[in-house]
């Protein structure tokens, strides 16, 4: 069970906007930043956007981040098939005093 | 860009223990934390503990708080995972990472390749 809760599962046709929405509480989301990682089959996760809505250099703005409270999301825009793969959500936890991450959201495109 | 590579793939009896190795290239190694992350299969990732080589000292999660130890060998720029009491539950991919900022970031841009280790009788 993790900290953080997702969706299962989110799906888009190409050219659409996605949107994967990560659920927390005060102790890490509510009181830290979100941080979103892309992971494909078989590989280390990719980090995708830190301080709830910065992208790190190569990352393409198409992917764009926001926190809200105790939850967080990243939206994906112009889906593209190569979009497919598993996002995770995290944040540190200051009652747990370590990173927690959320069960992964798996993106299907259309 | 530091280059992390991990050890090969492991196959450990239930009780036992196993040590996965994580070197570090193209960094700071003394000064960089060092996280483990595991990722059961078909499950999320789950953060295990972080090591500083220059402090010496690790932090765990209070989950595997008595079974992990995670130490780290500046001479050649390694660091380790020791899993203890092993069961069918910790069959997982082993990651090392560094988070960028501090022992206390989630800003994880550098991971080894990951080792997966099977726990079966």
């Amino acid at each position: 069970q993790s900290v953080l809760t997702q969706s299962l599962s989110a799906s888009g046709t190409p050219g659409q906007r996605v949107i994967i929405s990560c659920s927390g509480s005060s102790s890490n989301i509510g009181s830290n930043s979100v941080f979103w990682y892309r992971q494909l089959p078989g590989t280390a996760p990719k980090l995708l956007i830190y301080n709830n809505n910065q992208r790190p250099s190569g990352v393409p703005d198409r992917f764009s981040g926001s926190k809200s409270g105790t939850s967080g999301s990243l939206a994906i825009s112009g889906l593209r098939s190569e979009d497919e793969a598993d996002y995770y959500c995290a944040a540190w936890d200051d009652t747990l005093t370590g990173p927690v991450f959320g069960g992964g959201t798996k993106l299907t495109v259309l | 860009q530091v280059q992390l590579v991990q050890s090969g793939a492991e196959v450990k009896k239930p009780g036992s223990s196993v040590k996965v190795s994580c070197k570090a290239s193209g960094g700071t190694f003394i000064s960089d934390a060092i996280s483990w992350v595991r990722q059961a299969p078909g499950q999320g990732l789950e953060w295990m503990g972080v090591i500083i080589p220059i402090f010496g000292t690790a932090d765990y999660s209070q989950r595997f708080q008595d079974r992990v130890r995670i130490t780290a060998d500046e001479s050649t720029s390694t660091a380790y995972l020791e899993l203890s009491s092993l069961r069918s539950e910790d069959t997982a991919v082993y990651y090392c990472a560094i988070p960028y900022g501090g022992s206390n970031s989630v800003y994880y841009d550098d991971w080894g390749q990951g080792t997966l280790v099977t726990v079966s009788s």
